[in-house]
């Protein structure tokens, strides 16, 4: 069975500080890779897809990596802006819907 | 741009109480979803549509039907509410193939009393 978990959680930041949200997952192979941002009473918006092992993207202050097992999403400087729930979902070859995981709520304090 | 838009955004139902909530999409994409997000939990599909006049159960379809009307539409349907169906359902739709990245609504917030 597919599984996607992030960590942490929450997350807590000062403006400024740096810092990065962990997605693990567990898929019998890897189509894609997505992440979302979602703020309160809104829905999810599209950041990246990632497709292979060493790949990166970058927007802004965003920058996300891949592994073989896991996915990063490394904040940089982070404004109160970036405060929001950030989602991850895998895609498996053999499949066409996306697992997601529970979310990881960023706050970011001026 | 309207994107996806999702009707009503809230809604109180009383157990065993029927209602249908509407999605549209005016980006001209093939493919619509219907998810349910419910706290600690990531999204779970309901439903999927991968063109018009096709639907498929995703993962937890039970208590539920829907209906692609055009390529534009896609409703979901509860027929019988229970309260275990309180829960944001959110539509979404993307471009022909399910790596596409797919554009969400604002939800529907639903309670069932």
């Amino acid at each position: 069975e597919d599984q996607v978990t992030q960590s942490p959680e929450a997350l807590r930041l000062q403006e400024g500080e740096s810092s990065s949200l962990n997605c693990s997952y567990t898929v019998s192979g890897l189509r894609g890779l997505f992440w979302y941002r979602q703020d309160p009473g809104k829905g999810p918006e599209f950041l990246f897809t990632l497709y292979s092992a060493g790949e990166e993207k970058e927007k802004e202050r965003l920058k996300a990596t891949l592994t073989k097992k896991e996915s990063f999403l490394h904040i940089t400087a982070p404004k109160p802006e970036d405060s929001a729930t950030y989602l991850c979902a895998v895609l498996p070859i053999n499949d066409y819907k996306l697992s997601f995981g529970a979310g990881t709520t960023v706050t970011v304090r001026a | 741009n309207a994107g996806v838009t999702q009707t009503p955004k809230f809604q109180v139902l009383k157990t065993g109480q029927s209602m249908t909530l509407q999605c549209a999409q005016d980006m001209n994409h093939n493919s619509m979803y219907w998810y349910r997000q419910d706290p600690g939990m990531g999204l779970r599909l309901i439903y999927y549509s991968a063109s018009e006049g096709t639907t498929d159960k995703g993962e937890v379809p039970n208590g539920y039907n829907v209906s692609r009307l055009n390529k534009r539409e896609f409703s979901l349907r509860l027929e019988s509410a229970a309260p275990s169906q309180t829960s944001v359902y959110f539509c979404a739709s993307s471009e022909a193939g399910s790596y596409q990245p797919q554009h969400f609504g604002d939800g529907t917030r639903l309670s069932i009393l």
